[in-house]
C-alpha cells in the first residue's frame, strides 16, 4: 500500500509566481489535514479537508492561499504571489475516519527566492 | 487554545543510554490524546507513540515510554537503550477528543527537540 504522496518534494519559485503543492493520501482514505513547518518550528495546522469539502480552514491565511480536495485526483494546496515569508516544509496528512491514525507524507519544501 | 511547549530545544546521550524527553501542554479539555512524533533528516513523520488521556497506565512501545501526569499537564518521552537510528527531531502533538460540529481534530504541536546520539 502506497502512503501519503506528496510532490513535489522540493519547489523553488520567485517572489511573485504561484506554487502549487499536490497530495494524494492512501488509498481511501477521504479526510485530508495540510501542515506548515517553518524553519526550526513544529507543524501547524492550515486546513482540513474531506472530499469536495473544506470543513476548517481556521489556520489557512486569509489571502493567496487556497486548498481543494476534489473528488477525483489529489489534494492541491496553492499560494498565490509567493512571498519569501511562504518558504518552509508542507506536510499533506490523511485519515480514513475519525480516531483513526493519521499518515503523513514526506512533505514538500518551497523555497522563494 | 491549546498550546504545547518543549523545553529543550537540544538534547544528546550516549548510544545505549537512556534519555527523557520533555513535553508539557495547556488545556481546558478533560479528554484528548498526546502523540510523540520523530523527524529524521528525510523529513517523514513517524508516530513513535500515543496516549490517551483517560487512560491512566503510561503508554510504551519497545524502547520507547511516556511518563503522562495528568494533573501536571506532563507528557515526558524516555527512550531506552538509545541507538544511532533514533537521533531525530522529536515532536510532542497534542489533539482534543471531543468531537465538535465542524472540527478538525487537528494535532497542536510543540517546537520539538533535536535528539542527537553520540557513538
Amino acid at each position: 500500500n502506497a502512503g501519503v504522496m506528496q510532490n513535489p518534494r522540493h519547489l523553488v519559485r520567485r517572489r511573485g509566481q504561484e506554487a502549487r503543492l499536490r497530495c494524494s493520501p492512501v488509498k481511501g482514505h477521504s479526510h485530508v489535514y495540510w501542515y506548515r513547518q517553518l524553519p526550526e518550528e513544529g507543524l501547524k495546522f492550515m486546513v482540513y479537508l474531506q472530499k469536495e469539502n473544506i470543513i476548517d480552514e481556521s489556520g489557512m491565511p486569509k489571502e493567496r492561499f487556497s486548498a481543494e480536495f476534489p473528488k477525483e485526483g489529489p489534494s492541491i494546496l496553492r499560494i498565490q504571489q509567493v512571498v519569501r515569508g511562504d518558504s518552509a516544509a508542507y506536510f499533506c496528512a490523511s485519515r480514513t475516519t475519525y480516531n483513526s491514525p493519521l499518515h503523513f507524507g514526506n512533505g514538500t519544501r518551497l523555497t522563494v527566492t | 487554545a491549546q498550546t504545547v511547549t518543549q523545553s529543550q530545544p537540544e538534547m544528546s546521550v550516549q548510544e545505549a543510554e537512556t534519555v527523557t524527553l520533555s513535553c508539557t501542554y495547556d488545556t481546558s479539555e478533560s479528554d484528548y490524546y498526546l502523540f510523540w512524533y520523530k523527524q529524521p533528516p528525510s523529513r517523514q513523520m513517524i508516530l513513535v507513540i500515543r496516549q490517551e488521556a483517560y487512560k491512566q497506565q503510561n503508554a510504551t512501545e519497545n524502547r520507547f515510554s511516556v511518563n503522562f501526569q495528568k494533573a501536571a499537564k506532563s507528557f515526558s518521552l524516555k527512550i531506552s537503550d538509545s541507538q544511532l537510528g533514533d537521533a531525530a527531531m522529536y515532536f510532542c502533538a497534542y489533539r482534543s477528543a471531543r468531537r465538535k460540529q465542524g472540527g478538525s481534530e487537528k494535532l497542536v504541536f510543540g517546537k520539538g527537540t533535536k535528539l542527537t546520539v553520540n557513538p
